[in-house]
């Protein structure tokens, strides 16, 4: 399950279960999402991004969910394995000057921990 | 190939000192930026550069100065170093300012003022 940890919320899956980490976001004009993995020791590593007009998008093992609606994103990772266990992390563009320059916004985390 | 790099990897100094990160990125982006993650991994941009010209500057004190001699270079100097500074420093760069094409962000630098 999801619990609010001390410092980053943690979600506990067991290996071979599907995951589903959730983040909302802050700005209702923002038209681009990016997930990110960042594992210890490392930068966050690119995993999959969206456009707004789109709700989902899927890669190898994962898939994101955008709900423009209640400005919600999720990330589905399928099969979990060992090797996801990282920080995950929503981003969101945050545009400036008529659009012609964005800014990476990054939600707070989530730590995906994987039990074999 | 490292697409973007920092050094170094770890930098351990005394409050008052002056320190500098190096960055570069070999994938011909014209984006660079400068990200502080805190202790509770929260994520904040401090600059962006585009070819060499400053682009964002957030509410960071101006103790800390970024340099780009060449827009494959962004490099982060700061100045009379204080304990609150101490967190992972991260270079990452992006095709463009537009906000169209994921960052690629480096693998860190940890300052750690004692």
């Amino acid at each position: 399950g999801e619990s609010v940890g001390l410092h980053l919320p943690t979600l506990s899956v067991q290996e071979g279960d599907n995951s589903i980490i959730n983040c909302a976001y802050s700005n209702s004009a923002s038209d681009y999402f990016i997930w990110y993995k960042q594992e210890s020791g490392k930068g966050p590593q690119f995993i999959i991004d969206i456009r707004s007009n789109m709700d989902k998008r899927q890669g190898q093992r994962v898939t994101v969910l955008l709900n423009k609606t209640v400005k919600h994103l999720s990330l589905q990772i399928a099969a979990t394995q060992p090797g996801d266990s990282a920080v995950y992390f929503c981003a969101e563009i945050s545009r400036h000057y008529g659009g012609s320059q964005g800014n990476l916004i990054f939600g707070k985390g989530t730590k995906l921990s994987v039990k074999p | 190939d490292t697409a973007v790099s920092q050094t170094p990897k770890y930098l351990v100094t005394q409050m008052g000192n002056d320190k500098s990160i190096k960055c570069e990125q070999n994938l011909g982006h014209d984006t660079m930026y400068w990200y502080k993650q805190d202790s509770k991994k929260f994520l904040k941009i401090m600059f962006s550069y585009n070819n060499k010209e400053l682009i964002i500057n957030e509410t960071v004190p101006n103790r800390f100065s970024p340099k780009s001699p060449d827009k494959a270079h962004l490099n982060l100097h700061i100045n009379s170093l204080e304990l609150g500074d101490s967190a992972v420093y991260f270079c990452a760069s992006s095709v463009d300012r537009v906000g169209d094409s994921p960052l690629h962000f480096g693998n860190g630098t940890r300052l750690t003022v004692t």
